[in-house]
Formats: C-alpha cells, sequence, structure tokens
C-alpha cells in the first residue's frame, strides 16, 4: 500500500490522559499536514511540515498539541491532558507541490473519543 | 480570510440524473481548488485539484470548473450511480504565506437513490 497510513485508527481514552497519533505519508511527498474534523464540519487545519520543519500552526493548536516530524517522514501529533473537546477525526495528508499545484493526498484519519 | 461555503448541505437524487454541486469561495486569489469526496467515518480521497489558471478539469464522469472572478466552482457528475453516494468537500487554497494550507467548506452529502 503507497498511500498515505494512519495509526492508530480508533482511540478512546479518559479526560487528562495524554495520546499520541502517527502518520507515514506517500514516501516521495516533502510536504504533511495535520487537519481536524468534527461531525457535521469540513476538515479545519492545524499545521504542516516541509520536510522535518514545521513551518505553520493553526491557533487552534493550543499548547495541548505538539507535532513532529523528526526525519522528515513519519509524523507524530500528541495532545496532552485531552479535554472532550478534542473528540474529533484527526487526518493526515502529503503531497509533493509544484510552483503551481499542491495536490493533497488524505489518509484514513484518526477517531479519538475522549470521555 | 477565505471561507468556503457549499450549497445545499444535503441532495437526493434518483439514479441516472446529472447533477451539479456548488462551491463558493471570497478570497478570488487562488492557488488552488480541490474536491474530495468522503464516506461515512473514512478519510477523504482527491477527486479533482483545478489550478489557478486552469478553467475545468475532468475525470471520467466528473468535471469541476473555476471561476475566480465570481468566486464559484461547480462539480457536475453525469449519470449519477448510487455508488456516487458520499460527502463532496470542497477546498481552496490561496497564494501567499502557507500556499498548501486547505479551507475546506462543510460540504454536501449527496444520496443517489436506485
Amino acid at each position: 500500500d503507497t498511500g498515505v497510513s494512519q495509526n492508530p485508527r480508533h482511540k478512546i481514552t479518559k479526560r487528562g490522559q495524554n495520546v499520541t497519533f502517527r502518520c507515514d505519508p506517500i514516501s516521495e511527498h516533502n510536504r504533511l499536514y495535520w487537519y481536524r474534523q468534527t461531525l457535521g464540519q469540513g476538515p479545519e487545519f492545524l499545521t504542516y511540515f516541509q520536510n522535518e520543519a514545521q513551518l505553520e500552526k493553526s491557533r487552534l493548536l493550543s499548547d495541548r498539541f505538539s507535532a513532529e516530524r523528526p526525519k522528515g517522514s513519519f509524523s507524530t501529533l500528541e495532545i496532552q491532558r485531552t479535554e472532550q473537546g478534542d473528540s474529533a477525526m484527526y487526518l493526515c495528508a502529503s503531497s509533493l507541490p509544484t510552483a503551481i499545484r499542491d495536490e493533497q493526498y488524505f489518509g484514513p484519519g484518526t477517531r479519538l473519543t475522549v470521555t | 480570510k477565505q471561507e468556503v461555503t457549499q450549497i445545499p448541505a444535503a441532495l437526493s437524487v434518483p439514479e441516472g440524473e446529472n447533477l451539479v454541486l456548488n462551491c463558493s469561495f471570497t478570497d478570488s486569489a487562488i492557488y488552488n481548488l480541490q474536491w474530495f469526496r468522503q464516506d461515512p467515518g473514512k478519510g477523504l480521497t482527491s477527486l479533482l485539484l483545478i489550478q489557478s489558471s486552469q478553467r475545468e478539469q475532468t475525470s471520467g464522469r466528473l468535471n469541476a470548473s473555476l471561476d475566480k472572478s465570481s468566486g464559484r466552482s461547480t462539480l457536475y457528475i453525469a449519470a449519477s450511480q448510487p455508488g456516487d453516494s458520499a460527502t463532496y468537500l470542497c477546498a481552496a487554497s490561496n497564494y501567499g504565506g502557507s500556499q498548501g494550507n486547505l479551507i475546506f467548506g462543510k460540504g454536501t452529502k449527496l444520496s443517489v437513490k436506485p
């Protein structure tokens, strides 16, 4: 399978616990994006990486959230002290942009439920 | 700040009908406009991407258009099939800053009845 993969697919956690998600992009893609999607809404941008550099973070990404892409390959998204409002689908996408085109390919998502 | 709106929120059609899904955006400095399909509980599948310099793109029974001056994009689906039932999302990215940051609409939930 050469698409974007995400693990785990589902995560149930208790409020206050820390969780970590992993995203493996398409191998030759140098950009990696994280989005969050709640029920009935479109995805919302959280952050993105160009190789290992984190170039932008949304104001949605509170200080409880941290993302890394240590070797410019896979990425992790950690949420500390989870809150019920963090319950959502977390989507990862990757791309290989040019000057005129940046087609993003999405993974299956990680559904987080905070109880 | 770019805002993307999709109308209608839901659409139900009989099998075989041709249909149009609408997407509007507020900032015409579009870098790319991308249409996605999302099945319940799943990730997004890229359908079509229109570059800033393009007016339309076609793939099989799908045709997407882009009119930057009016702030609109449409996704045309020909001869709809029950397997086309899904939520269709429109997303725009703009020049300047993080060009790849996609701004999504809320989607149109399509149901094609056999």
